[in-house]
């Protein structure tokens, strides 16, 4: 099936430092969502964008929906334990409901 | 206010058989999507249900059917198991059409041995 290009696949970092992925299509999307997916539970929303170029926060976590529509970044800055999980973003088609997910960032953070 | 339920959490089929899969959305939600995500990939689109009616389908076979009843409850039904079914199925709903208030349950791990 189809799936965004997302980088990196995985990242083992410190407590306290900030990390960066990024999601790229071929395709143009409407709206970038960014997920966050922990063992045996279902994807939780972390930050929606429905505008190209927009910056939006929330709380340690700032994500961008970039200018040619077809791609987007998460930041997470002072990262913390409990950031430990798989990050997925995902895009919304025009004129669909359809969500195309990426192949997920697993992040691990050591103390 | 509970969000998206569904059941079973786990459950094992053999080859060939059929599973039915249940979904409950959250409060004031009445469309549900249904999604399968394969172990190490993301969840890949199944099909979204709205108003009782199949609106939007992904590309999967049509041994994947579903329904939706005037509760807004959703089941989805995969008939002639293979082994390749084998994954989490995730259920999200939405208030109305649209992915605003996209909200995803815990899913439901299928094993096809």
């Amino acid at each position: 099936g189809q799936q965004l290009n997302q980088s990196p696949q995985s990242m083992f970092i410190q407590e306290g430092e900030d990390v960066s992925m990024n999601c790229t299509s071929s395709s143009i999307f409407n709206t970038w969502l960014w997920y966050k997916q922990d063992p045996g539970e279902g994807p939780v929303l972390l930050i929606a964008l429905y505008k190209a170029g927009e910056l939006t926060s929330n709380g340690r976590l700032t994500a961008q929906f970039g200018i040619t529509r077809k791609d987007s970044f998460l930041n997470i800055s002072a990262s913390i334990p409990s950031d430990v999980g798989i990050y997925f973003c995902a895009g919304q088609y025009p004129n669909t409901d359809k969500l195309i997910f990426g192949t997920g960032t697993r992040l691990q953070v050591f103390p | 206010d509970a969000g998206v339920t569904q059941s079973p959490t786990h459950l094992i089929k053999t080859r060939g058989q059929q599973v039915t899969l249940r979904c409950s959305p959250k409060s004031g939600h009445d469309t549900v999507s249904w999604y399968q995500q394969a172990l190490g990939q993301g969840p890949q689109f199944i099909f979204q249900y709205y108003e009782e009616e199949e609106r939007q389908r992904g590309n999967f076979p049509d041994r994947f059917s579903g329904h939706q009843f005037p509760n807004y409850s959703s089941e989805l039904n995969v008939n002639a198991l293979l082994l390749g079914d084998s994954a989490l199925y995730l259920c999200a709903s939405s208030p109305g059409q649209g992915v605003f208030g996209y909200t995803f349950g815990s899913g439901t791990r299928l094993t096809v041995v």
